[in-house]
């Protein structure tokens, strides 16, 4: 199993571009996020899904909009970047069973907007 | 809601140091409780996880976490440190019900451990 998986790695974005993030898994995880890393503040989550068809918000989803078409696929969209949307972008995955949960972690997208 | 707190930002240790990192919690209910890791330029990987029974969790790598719940607490602790041990490390919870529950991670604590 390649796990979760994100492209690109690197980006850079001008102010008021928009951008598409990838995330993908295979391990048929009905439960899918995307987090915002930035020192000193942790993990913020922007947006989850719990299956295909079905997103929701998080902490922080300004600017940012997602779908499920798929189990497997959960893109990220930047509608107008801006400046604070600099971050190391995380997607994460996880079954939806009770008493379990762990969430796997894809290498992350690390995004500069100039 | 749920929040999380680390109360070390960055704890530099000698190799075979002991270590022990504090986490506390607030949250009304019963919760799952996971301590992540991250390597240097790599994603998060899961060290442990409380979710019942034994309060004392074993995890990877030697480390280990005692879940007290009367302190809302979780510290992660390792007997003897390695220099592969140098990375950031998240404690986080969530809620232990049905459905979606959002996960909170804590600030993180950077830890560096000097040959």
């Amino acid at each position: 199993n390649a796990g979760v998986t994100q492209t690109p790695k690197f980006q850079v974005l001008k102010t008021g571009q928009s951008m598409t993030l990838q995330c993908a898994q295979d391990m048929n995880h009905e439960y899918m996020s995307w987090y915002r890393q930035d020192p000193g503040m942790g993990l913020r989550l922007i947006h989850y899904s719990v299956g295909a068809g079905i997103t929701d918000q998080g902490e922080v989803p300004n600017g940012y909009n997602v779908s499920r078409s798929t189990t497997e696929d959960f893109p990220l969209r930047l509608l107008s970047a801006a400046p604070s949307q600099t971050s190391v972008y995380f997607c994460a995955s996880s079954y939806r069973q009770i008493g379990s949960y762990e969430q796997y972690f894809g290498p992350g997208t690390r995004l500069t907007v100039t | 809601a749920q929040s999380v707190s680390q109360h070390n930002h960055h704890v530099i240790l000698s190799e075979a140091a002991s270590l022990e990192l504090g986490c506390n919690y607030s949250y009304g209910g019963t919760v799952n409780l996971f301590w992540y890791v991250q390597y240097p330029g790599q994603h998060l990987q899961l060290l442990l996880k409380y979710f019942s029974g034994d309060p004392l969790v074993k995890g990877i790598k030697g480390f280990e976490a005692e879940f007290i719940k009367s302190k809302f607490s979780f510290n992660l602790r390792k007997p003897s440190v390695q220099w592969s041990d140098t990375a950031e490390y998240f404690c986080a919870v969530k809620p232990n019900s049905g459905g979606y529950q959002k996960v909170t991670f804590g600030t993180g604590t950077k830890l560096q451990v000097i040959p």
